[in-house]
């Protein structure tokens, strides 16, 4: 297994555009999560899966943002109407629980998006 | 709410010994993480402390005191590679309605510090 995968790895759009990324976890990975993260800042929660099941998502995660994972596989992250406040690396994660159950989250290289 | 802090930015030489300090202050804490993140990389793990005390691990130590909210993370023989941004993480505990809505372990996502941008100089 080569780890998360993320594509694409850049993305440059116009405003009012949708764009979508996807994310494939490492396979015996049950929960994946996706952060987003500006310059000079920490990764920000936004959303987590517990198999296809989306158990939590932040406050960031407005009205335009849908993450999927429908069969409890990779995920995919659509931002419709995209606007120059969206322009971020959207990290990908996941992590197993299977013992010892820590929390570490495996990363994957992040796609960043740039909205014109 | 949450809030880790930690400092933005901390220069060091080759070969010395670096600390950086993570303080946070949050209900219900479970867990802290130490992260590494290259520029244009991904975070990658570094250290994992839930007990007081201090992990070793080769040239990274961590250190955790629950009751002070406090972390540290100890590089030692700094390498030009060492140059990244040391991200801090903790996980909390959840309340037990939470946790068997949220998801079948008992601890929150991960909430990330803004990092502390460490440059070695030669």
């Amino acid at each position: 297994d080569t780890g998360v995968s993320q594509n694409p790895r850049h993305k440059i759009t116009k405003r009012g555009q949708n764009v979508t990324f996807r994310c494939d976890p490492i396979s015996e990975h049950n929960r994946l999560y996706w952060y987003r993260q500006t310059l000079g800042q920490g990764p920000e929660f936004l959303t987590y899966f517990q198999n296809e099941a989306q158990l939590e998502k932040s406050r960031l995660l407005s009205d335009r943002f849908s993450a999927e994972r429908p069969k409890g596989s990779f995920s995919t992250l659509e931002i419709q109407r995209t606007e120059q406040g969206d322009s971020a690396m959207y990290l990908c994660a996941s992590s197993s629980d299977t013992p010892p159950d820590t929390g570490e989250l495996f990363f994957g290289e992040g796609s960043r998006l740039t909205v014109l | 709410g949450q809030n880790i802090d930690q400092p933005t930015e901390m220069t060091a030489t080759e070969g010395a010994i670096v600390q950086i300090n993570c303080t946070y202050q949050t209900s219900g804490f479970n867990g802290l993480f130490w992260y590494q993140q290259h520029a244009g990389e991904a975070p990658t793990f570094l250290s994992y402390n839930v007990l007081d005390g201090l992990e070793e691990k080769g040239r990274f130590s961590s250190f955790l005191s629950r009751s002070k909210g406090y972390s540290y993370l100890l590089l030692k023989e700094l390498q030009m590679k060492d140059s990244a941004s040391y991200l801090c993480a903790v996980t909390l505990r959840l309340q037990a309605q939470l946790w068997s809505r949220s998801s079948n372990s008992g601890y929150s996502t991960l909430t990330f510090g803004k990092g502390t941008m460490l440059l070695v100089s030669p």
